[in-house]
């Protein structure tokens, strides 16, 4: 399985900063994805993000407010931007380290948490 | 449109005894799979077992089995001999198209 590592693992920021969350892989996968978890919620995607192409947001999140990056295919960032308290969740990456070819690899990095004060 | 439904909020089970999280799920898709994650207190997602909407037998891994029952579309997870560190917030999940869509969680609390 895929090692994947998250930074910064928590903070704590002011409303209207920008936080900028990074997502690394020990090995290169084809396709990287970004969650949102709110408190006391379940998760749900933010976007799709691939190597060489610019990332698929899912309906209710756009482009200025979380800009994503996919520079190589081991890393990926995700920045949230003019931060607001409601945005004061557990940010989580993961991958399908099979490159597409099978349902059943998609782990984890181990989440950053954001409040927003 | 995918939906997982998990209609139990909270469960408490005793050490050593067996638990089963229901889920039920709704897709359109011939191929799809389904995943349990455990998330603890410290809110990594720890991924726990899957099946694939093909597999013909059910899944197991180590004390986890998935009991699936493709035409009622529901995903059971059983945990046998629960122990305290079992105590967590579980999830399950499913995939279409390589994006996960979730369940809203059931909370289990072992009980010495």
């Amino acid at each position: 399985s895929a090692v994947i590592s998250q930074k910064p693992s928590r903070d704590i920021c002011q409303r209207g900063t920008s936080l900028t969350i990074q997502c690394q892989v020990d090995s290169q996968v084809t396709m990287m994805f970004w969650y949102r978890q709110q408190p006391g919620q379940s998760l749900t995607l933010i976007a799709t993000a691939n190597q060489g192409s610019e990332a698929t947001y899912e309906s209710g999140f756009v482009i200025d407010k979380f800009p994503i990056s996919r520079p190589n295919l081991t890393f990926s960032t995700l920045t949230v931007s003019n931060m607001s308290p409601e945005d004061s969740s557990i940010y989580l990456c993961s991958v399908d380290s099979t490159g597409g070819q099978s349902y059943n690899e998609q782990f984890f990095g181990p989440g950053t948490r954001l409040t927003v004060l | 449109a995918q939906k997982i439904t998990q209609t139990q909020p909270g469960m408490f089970v005793q050490e050593k005894e067996a638990v089963t999280l229901d889920c039920t799920y709704d897709t359109s898709d011939p191929s799809y799979g389904l995943f349990w994650y455990k998330q603890p207190s410290s809110g990594e997602m720890i991924f726990l077992i899957y099946q694939g909407s093909y597999d013909q037998q059910n899944a197991t891994e180590g004390r986890y089995s998935l009991n699936f029952q493709k035409a009622r579309k529901s995903a059971n997870l059983v945990i046998s001999a629960s122990q305290l560190g079992d105590s967590a917030m579980y999830f399950c999940a499913m995939s279409s198209d390589y994006k996960l869509s979730f369940g809203a969680g059931t909370t289990v609390t072992v009980r010495a």
